[in-house]
């Protein structure tokens, strides 16, 4: 099993629809989540963190986490054309101190007009 | 806060040559990232520094990659002998020392092409 599970997509949704965008992860002991947005060809991008369970609003942005089954989400509300790229899901690796992050492959998120 | 600063932005080489790329982290980070991104891919840890020592390199990095950070602010990597499978974005990233779990925050990458 992969540290970090992402569909690689591409999830097509129209402009102004929700996009829901989900992650799944292994190790059980882990206490933040983080969320990075990847346009083609340039550096990932914080967008959202999350630390405890339950939902995290920022603007159109939601991130959900259930350490139960070991699962966060994003969802982005009334998505628009310049919310297509790539999401990045990533966590901390459980068992060094260094802080270094373990990414998913990312989801591609295409917002059609 | 100036961000994470990488240095050169693209680099083309020929294969068997070496190249250096230099990072700046956000000035009051402690913590220094190098990763590694081929296309479709989440990025790739390689080394780490925690001030000015080297705690953690992946087994991805191989002898022919070297990182140093000298003074404990800009960190440089080194990949000699260059072959086309070191093609990638190489990600400079810093981040504080917190205990409860810090983001990385990114430089615009290094884009190696080895022909």
């Amino acid at each position: 099993q992969k540290e970090v599970e992402q569909n690689s997509g591409p999830l097509s949704v129209p402009e102004g629809a929700i996009a829901s965008l989900n992650c799944t992860y292994s190790d059980r002991g882990s206490q933040s989540f983080f969320w990075y947005r990847q346009y083609s060809g340039k550096s990932p991008e914080l967008i959202m963190s999350i630390y405890s369970n339950g939902d995290k609003e920022d603007g159109r942005f939601t991130a959900q986490l259930n350490k139960a089954s070991q699962y966060v989400s994003l969802l982005i509300r009334d998505s628009q054309p310049s919310d297509s790229a790539t999401y990045l899901c990533a966590y901390p690796a459980g068992s060094s101190n260094t802080g270094k992050l373990i990414f998913g492959q990312g989801t591609t998120l295409q917002v059609k007009p | 806060d100036t961000g994470v600063s990488q240095d050169p932005r693209h680099k083309i080489t020929k294969r068997g040559q070496n190249v250096t790329f230099r990072c700046d982290p956000i000035s009051e980070h402690n913590r220094l990232y190098w990763y590694r991104q081929t296309l479709g891919q989440g990025p790739e840890f390689l080394t780490y520094f925690q001030n000015e020592a080297q705690l953690e390199k992946s087994r991805l990095l191989s002898d022919r990659f070297s990182a140093e950070r000298p003074k404990g602010s800009f960190s440089t990597l080194e990949i000699q002998r260059t072959e086309q499978g070191d093609s990638a974005m190489y990600l400079c990233a810093s981040s504080r020392d917190t205990a409860r779990g810090s983001p990385l925050h990114f430089g615009n990458g290094t884009r190696l092409t080895v022909t």
